[in-house]
């Protein structure tokens, strides 16, 4: 069955160090997205992508990246990790952003 | 700037109760789509409601799109301890790429 997955599912590190979480999608969906969420903020868009090669900002883009080089993978990297960058990460794919959005399990990271 | 407003926040009623959630908006929405997510998963797509007074039902929920396009609503008839979670509305903003705005989301607890 095609899916959507995350990795890893739980990560701790610390300051100053990068960090890359994956995201896989078997959908082929062109729409891939990164929420971050937390308590009192609900989901928050950090970076999304229409395409291969096309990568666009969200409302919360500052201290993170994404590349997109196949279909199936939006890899989020955060350049310099912060302890304000201590939530919930949810990746999710879309083949019509009208119609909706499947979303990965979520990768809770911790930096302290 | 498009924003969705659900009410209400927190919700706690016991099983077999009914019970209905608000999501509002002064913009016209195109489409507007509720999902479900439970603790440490990832929200799961419940029901993408397109047309001005649309009416779909999902098992004892029923979702509904107002004739103007700019709310929505989530009736659970006869609650379910199964039904708790969080509840989010969301619609896509064409003004920002098509890019989906969720609504803080509605705490449900159905107590046994």
């Amino acid at each position: 069955d095609a899916e959507i997955t995350q990795s890893p599912r739980h990560k701790i590190t610390e300051t100053g160090r990068q960090v890359t979480l994956a995201c896989h999608q078997t959908w082929n969906h062109n729409n891939m997205f990164w929420y971050r969420q937390d308590l009192g903020h609900g989901l928050r868009l950090i970076h999304y992508s229409y395409g291969v090669q096309d990568t666009n900002k969200g409302e919360v883009s500052d201290g993170y990246s994404v590349s997109r080089s196949n279909t199936e993978d939006l890899p989020l990297t955060l350049e310099s990790a912060a302890s304000s960058q201590t939530s919930v990460y949810f990746c999710a794919s879309s083949p019509d952003v009208a119609l909706g959005q499947f979303f990965g399990p979520g990768t809770r990271l911790t930096v302290l | 700037t498009q924003l969705l407003k659900q009410s209400p926040q927190f919700l706690s009623i016991q099983e077999g109760e009914n019970l209905t959630v608000y999501c509002n908006s002064s913009s016209v929405f195109s489409s507007l789509q509720w999902y479900r997510q439970e603790p440490g998963e990832g929200p799961v797509l419940l029901v993408t409601v397109v047309t001005g007074g649309e009416v779909k039902k999902l098992k004892r929920l029923t979702f509904q799109f107002g004739d103007a396009r700019k709310d929505s609503s989530l009736h659970i008839t006869a609650a379910q301890p199964g039904d708790t979670g969080l509840y989010l509305c969301a619609g896509p903003n064409y003004n920002q790429g098509g890019k989906l705005i969720f609504g803080q989301g509605t705490e449900l607890s159905v107590k046994p």
